[in-house]
């Protein structure tokens, strides 16, 4: 079974810092892992995937994911930190078992918030 | 661009009352996904169609249904409503292969916001 472990709940980071949310994984076969942005009272906007190749992601907004297999993690990182960041940031894992199952298992969620 | 619609986006029941909430996926999109997103929990997956075909199966109350029509817009129908059914629920589309291509994006919706008094 696929699973999704984001660590931290919270995440404090001043603005104009370089923030990084935390991600790690546990599938069977190969891991397609996404990020995905809540904003309050909004949907699931999606950021940036990992499926093959180079181990740094570069999604929307500057955001940027490394995949690093040894460690089975997929941290989101941005260099910068803007107060409009501040919003429930998810990991999502899918991998391709000898089934079809195509559906995203998600972490629990890290609260951003950028300070000013 | 266009987006996922979902409708309506914010519904009200009583309990063991019905509910039908409505999902038009992007368009030239195929593939239709639902997840239910408890108060504080991460969105955790129902049920899914390709092409018209129920696809996957997460965990999804046996009150409820779901189905994808020819336009490939879909519907959740929920029944004998609960408290505990309250919560936000998430349409998903994405673009998938033929066979199954778990690499598609799937992109979100809204959300509707049921809640059940």
């Amino acid at each position: 079974a696929q699973s999704v472990a984001q660590p931290e709940d919270q995440v404090n980071v001043a603005e104009g810092n370089p923030l990084t949310v935390k991600c790690t994984y546990s599938v069977s076969g190969n891991p397609y892992l996404f990020w995905y942005v809540q904003y309050p009272n909004r949907g699931l906007q999606f950021l940036l995937k990992y499926i093959t190749g180079d181990n740094l992601v570069k999604g929307s907004y500057g955001f940027e994911a490394e995949f690093n297999k040894s460690q089975t993690s997929f941290h989101l990182k941005k260099p910068s930190a803007l107060v409009s960041d501040s919003a429930l940031y998810f990991c999502a894992v899918r991998d391709l078992p000898s089934g079809s199952a195509r559906q995203l298992t998600f972490g629990s969620g890290t609260q951003l918030t950028v300070l000013p | 661009a266009a987006g996922v619609i979902q409708s309506p986006r914010h519904l009200i029941k009583e309990k063991r009352e019905t509910a039908t909430l409505k999902c038009y996926p992007i368009p030239r999109h195929d593939t239709v996904y639902w997840y239910q997103q408890g108060p504080g929990q991460d969105p955790q997956f129902l049920i899914s169609f390709y092409e018209k075909m129920q696809s996957d199966k997460g965990s999804i109350p046996d009150r409820f249904s779901a189905q994808q029509f020819s336009d490939y817009h879909s519907e959740l129908n929920m029944s004998s409503l609960e408290l505990g059914d309250s919560a936000l629920y998430f349409c998903a589309s994405s673009s998938g292969l033929a066979g199954g291509d778990a690499t598609d994006t799937q992109y979100f919706g809204p959300g509707t916001r049921l809640t059940v008094l």
